[in-house]
């Protein structure tokens, strides 16, 4: 069975602090990719990422960047200098073919961005 | 602007009412899927279309009905809910059935009396 945790269930942190949200995934299979999601307060899931098993560069994309560790089975999403727009429930979330195929998510992190 | 409409944003229904829930997509994806979400906790999969026919139905009691009348709609029919099912209903659609890269709407915010 595959499972993904997100130990971190709330983080609050001052604005232009950076902060970086845990994830960490359990999975049988070789080969599985994995996935960063937001969610606003508006209600939709925004797709971030997605990272295959074989693929453990770390990505930079502007303000955000992910540290992928296949030996701690970690995938870890940092953002810089945050923003009040940065505020959002963040799920990572896992797909492989034991599942079928669907995504298995973590309990996610809700992010508070303070001014 | 999120590219899944789904209608209504919220909806109050009593126990016996019968209403719907719609989505739309038109990036010509081809597959669809309903999510349940409660607060604070991750969406659950209900269904998934694969070129609209049903291909995953989560065990999903029988008072939610999906429907996909084309490729770009879904529909989520609902009758005789309980207070329980009250939750954010989502919509997503992805361009296959395992890419996980989804496309989500905004939800429809579901009350039942």
């Amino acid at each position: 069975a595959q499972k993904v945790t997100q130990a971190q269930t709330e983080i609050s942190v001052v604005e232009k602090e950076d902060v970086t949200l845990d994830c960490v995934y359990e999975t049988r299979d070789t080969t599985y990719y994995l996935f960063w999601y937001k969610q606003p307060p508006s209600g939709e899931l925004v797709f971030l990422i997605r990272r295959n098993s074989f693929d453990e560069q770390n990505e930079i994309s502007g303000r955000y960047s992910w540290n992928f560790q296949k030996s701690t089975s970690s995938f870890n999403f940092t953002i810089t200098a945050s923003q009040v727009v940065d505020s959002a429930v963040y799920f990572c979330a896992l797909i492989n073919n034991n599942a079928g195929n669907m995504l298995t998510f973590g309990g996610g992190t809700r992010l508070m961005v303070k001014p | 602007d999120t590219e899944v409409t789904q209608t209504p944003k919220h909806l109050v229904m009593g126990m016996t009412n019968k209403k719907s829930l719609k989505c739309e997509q038109h990036m010509g994806h081809r597959a669809m899927y309903w999510y349940k979400q409660k607060a604070k906790k991750p969406p659950e999969l209900m269904f998934v279309y694969s070129y609209e026919k049903l291909s995953i139905n989560e065990s999903v009691p029988s008072r939610f009905s999906p429907e996909c009348p084309n490729s770009s709609l879904l529909n989520l029919h609902l009758h005789a809910l309980q207070p329980e099912d009250s939750a954010l209903y989502l919509c997503a659609s992805s361009q296959g059935i395992n890419t996980g890269e989804l496309f989500f709407g905004e939800g429809s915010r579901l009350t039942v009396l």
